[in-house]
């Protein structure tokens, strides 16, 4: 496609389930990153994967996030036994070399 | 430490007027990326314009320039001749090697009639 795309674009789930969401960056886009933001908030960085290096998770909030990019393309991230904090907007964004361009994201409601 | 910042919380501006939008960064590397982003209620995140550290000019894009003052560390935004659709969140953000893009904690313009 000629964006970046992101699914669910809504997810609404009960403390202590699991979720997982979906990015797909623009073709041949090596790296990916993905991003929090809480109501009124910043973007709070959470990973990033850059070809085949290992991916930078510095920003994981904590074990219960983790993320995957399989094949250089498509990305997961997923947080385990949600909790009502991790409710937020989730956003992907991809880069080849300059521009970032981010995806729709994806509004994770936890009740 | 901060590596963006962003000073201004919330700035106002009367429509056709220009707005500077205020963003300093703490880097010690000598190669790195400036962007601006605009985030309207809708919640898409729109690039606006890049600067590279190596770039010898402002750079430019319609309406927006980025006051690069690299001794300072800041790349302020300026916005020209305000329009009602440039009410939104603005957030700088700064990539540094191996690729690390980190953003500011944001400015909501609102321009008014």
């Amino acid at each position: 496609g000629a964006g970046v795309s992101q699914s669910p674009s809504n997810k609404v789930t009960e403390k202590g389930k699991d979720v997982e969401l979906r990015c797909d960056p623009i073709s041949g886009h090596t790296a990916l990153y993905w991003y929090r933001q809480s109501l009124g908030q910043g973007l709070e960085f959470l990973i990033y994967f850059q070809g085949n290096s290992a991916p930078d998770k510095s920003g994981l909030p904590s074990d219960r996030f983790s993320a995957e990019r399989t094949g250089g393309s498509v990305s997961t991230l997923t947080i385990q036994r949600t909790q009502q904090e991790d409710s937020a907007v989730y956003l992907c964004a991809s880069s080849l070399i300059m521009g970032v361009v981010f995806g729709p994201g994806t509004r994770l409601t936890v009740l | 430490a901060q590596k963006i910042t962003q000073t201004q919380p919330g700035m106002f501006v009367q429509e056709k007027e220009a707005v500077t939008l205020d963003c300093t960064y703490d880097t010690s590397d000598p190669s790195y990326g400036l962007f601006w982003y605009k985030q309207p209620s809708s919640g898409e995140m729109i690039f606006l314009i890049y600067q590279g550290s190596y770039d010898q000019q402002n750079a430019t894009e319609g309406r927006y320039s980025l006051n690069f003052q690299k001794a300072r560390k800041s790349a302020n935004l300026v916005i020209s001749a305000s329009q009602l659709g440039d009410s939104a969140m603005y957030f700088c953000a700064m990539r540094e090697p191996p690729d690390k893009l980190i953003f500011g904690t944001g400015t909501r313009l609102q321009v008014f009639p």
